[in-house]
Parts: C-alpha cells; structure tokens; sequence
C-alpha cells in the first residue's frame, strides 16, 4: 500500500517561498503510469489541485496560481517536492500530497501539512 | 475550468436512511474522470468512487455513485453513524482538475 507523507516548513512570512516535501513509501515513484499531485485546502473550504508531476519530471499546474509554482521529482529518493512563490495569507492552507489513480481520481493522500503565511 | 456545484449544502438524516447527494458540472464530464471523496475532520480525503461508479477498495456498498454528462450522484443507501462527514466530487476530463465545494452529511 502506498504511503506518502509530507513535510516541510510550517510558518513562511510573505512573499517568501512555500516549500514542502512529499516522500513516498510502499511503492517506487517511478512504477505505474500515474501522476504525483499536490492539492491544497484552507480551513473550513474546498479542495484546489495546485499541480502534478510525473516521474520523468513532466508536469503542469493550475493556471490559477499565475506561475508560482514549482514541482520537481527526485527519483533516486523516491519524494516529489512544491514550491510556492511569492505567497500571501491566502496560501494559508493545510497542503497534501497524492498519487492519481484511475480516471483521474487521487486515490492515495498523505496526511496533509498546515502551512501558515504571516509576519 | 469546469466549476462543479455540489447540493445540498447540508444533510440531516437519521441511521438507516438513504442520502443522496448532487454533483452538477458547468460543462459536459466524461464519467470516466468523476470521482467522489469522503472526509472527515482532521483528516485527508479518502477516494470513495472513480469513473463515476466504482467504488474505490474497501468502500462499502452502501455507497454508489451514477450519472453523465453534467449530473452526477453519490448515494449512500442506509446510513451508518460514521458516515457523518464531508462529501466532494472531482472532474478531471478537463484541465485543470476541480473539486465541488462539498455536501456536509450529519447523522441525527
């Protein structure tokens, strides 16, 4: 059974960069024909997929964020990473990591990460 | 983007009744990439149906979902106390992938 876990800084002041970590155990990143996610959720809201990528490092994210994100994949350590440019309190949110499984949907999660933007 | 708009807000029903939840989609979704989430507080959401209608292992079969084109449905059939949660719908036939801002599910 796959397992991921995210990690990463929990406080980041504005305008700063968002950086996280997702490792992945129970599985190589590398095997099947499925995308590596990250989706993030403010408190008390929805759900926004914020980008994926693939284990040869193809990838893409969601128009909305304007270009400030960056995901990257190492396979050599199994983890897919996220950075988030130039943030502001409305990045607050807890973050997650996910394997996409069939139809698109995301079938694995990690258990997810609160990152909080302030001074 | 494909908005999905999720009804109703709010379900209040008692253990053993049949809930049905509404997932309608701004433009036509392939039913191959509708999917439907279970999430409780504190926790990540848990896949509960892909391609519109299969459940995801280990989900009971009181959970079913239908639908195509812009409607789509998760029912859960006899509810059972720890179905008290938040349910989401999830396209991705379209790019960027959305979620539905949720039915919150209360048990009496």
């Amino acid at each position: 059974q796959v397992q991921l876990q995210e990690s990463g800084p929990g406080l980041v002041k504005p305008s700063q960069t968002l950086s996280l970590t997702c490792t992945v155990s129970g599985g190589s990143i590398t095997s099947g024909s499925y995308y590596w996610s990250w989706i993030r959720q403010p408190a008390g809201k929805g759900l926004e997929w914020i980008g994926r990528i693939y284990a040869t490092g193809t990838g893409s994210h969601n128009p909305s964020l304007k270009g400030r994100v960056i995901i990257s994949v190492d396979t050599s350590k199994n983890r897919f990473s996220l950075k988030l440019r130039s943030v502001t309190a409305t990045d607050t949110a807890v973050y997650y990591c996910a394997k996409e499984g069939p139809g698109g949907s995301f079938q694995y999660w990690g258990q997810g990460t609160l990152v909080t933007v302030s001074s | 983007e494909i908005v999905l708009t999720q009804s109703p807000g709010t379900l209040s029903l008692s253990p053993g009744e049949r809930a049905t939840l509404s997932c309608r989609a701004s433009q036509s979704v392939s039913s191959t990439y509708l999917a439907w989430y279970q999430q409780k507080p504190g926790q990540a959401p848990r896949l509960l149906i892909f391609v519109a209608s299969i459940r995801a292992t280990g989900v009971p079969d009181r959970f079913s979902g239908t639908g195509s084109g812009t409607d789509f449905s998760l029912t859960i059939s006899r509810l059972e106390p720890e179905d008290s949660a938040v349910y989401f719908c999830q396209q991705f036939g379209s790019s960027p992938p959305t979620f539905g801002g949720g039915t919150k599910v209360q048990i009496k």
